[in-house]
């Protein structure tokens, strides 16, 4: 059964970068899309975008297209995410989660989540 | 973009009883050629990452209990709880993927004990 670890917590100044990590294990890797979810403080779930890791494609929401960069290790089978100029409205819950296939269609696994906390 | 909206916000229900949740799109999410709805629902309880019950708006993920059903076509899709559980304390969210990758959710449904 695959399982999507993600990074630890982190705090950070605005204005600055932080990047998380998601690593697959259990299953292939690069069969599927792996998407990433965020959750602002009592919000809803919003998509970000997301990596075909076989094809190495990447699909951001409008809203993320310049704040988000997403990659991809097929070797060690861990996607990453990097959100840049860090503001306190990004402090949020950021979620890896693979799609059912390599289409972005629904999301049947996900990580534990981690909690990016943006303080000065 | 597809917006999802849910009904009610949130609602309250007696163990056993059946609790009822409506999500509706701003347009189909039913593809033609293939006659399936594009559209899934989701359980997160506090502090845990969501987890997929339902999707092509009625087909039930593998270990998900059966007085777990979705209905709907077209615009407007429900979720069933027929038996409401204390475990199923929860916010439920619907999500498309008509248009994908431009993935939606709607806004979520909490659902108490009453």
């Amino acid at each position: 059964q695959v399982q999507l670890v993600q990074s630890g917590p982190e705090v950070k100044k605005p204005g600055s970068s932080v990047k998380v990590s998601c690593k697959a294990s259990g299953d292939t890797f690069s069969s599927y899309a792996i998407s990433w979810v965020r959750q602002a403080p009592g919000q809803g779930l919003e998509w970000m975008g997301g990596i075909i890791p076989v094809f190495d494609t990447t699909r951001y929401a409008p809203k993320f297209q310049d704040k988000v960069t997403i990659t991809a290790d097929e070797s060690t089978g861990t996607a990453y995410m990097e959100v840049s100029s860090l503001t306190f409205e990004d402090t949020a819950v950021y979620y890896c989660a693979r799609q059912s296939s390599y289409h972005y269609f629904y999301m049947d696994v996900w990580g534990k989540g981690t909690t990016v906390t943006v303080s000065s | 973009d597809i917006v999802m909206t849910q009904s009610p916000d949130s609602l309250a229900v007696s163990l056993g009883e059946r609790a009822t949740i409506n999500c509706k799109s701003s347009q189909s999410v039913l593809y033609s050629s293939n006659n399936k709805n594009y559209l899934a629902w989701y359980q997160q309880k506090p502090g845990q990452p969501p987890k997929l019950l339902i999707y092509w708006a009625s087909t039930r993920e593998s270990g998900v209990p059966d007085r777990f059903s979705g209905s709907g076509s077209g615009t407007d899709f429900t979720l069933t709880i027929s038996s409401l559980q204390a475990e199923d304390v929860a916010v439920y969210y619907c999500q498309q993927y008509y248009i994908t990758p431009l993935i939606t959710f709607g806004p979520g449904t909490k659902v108490n004990i009453k």
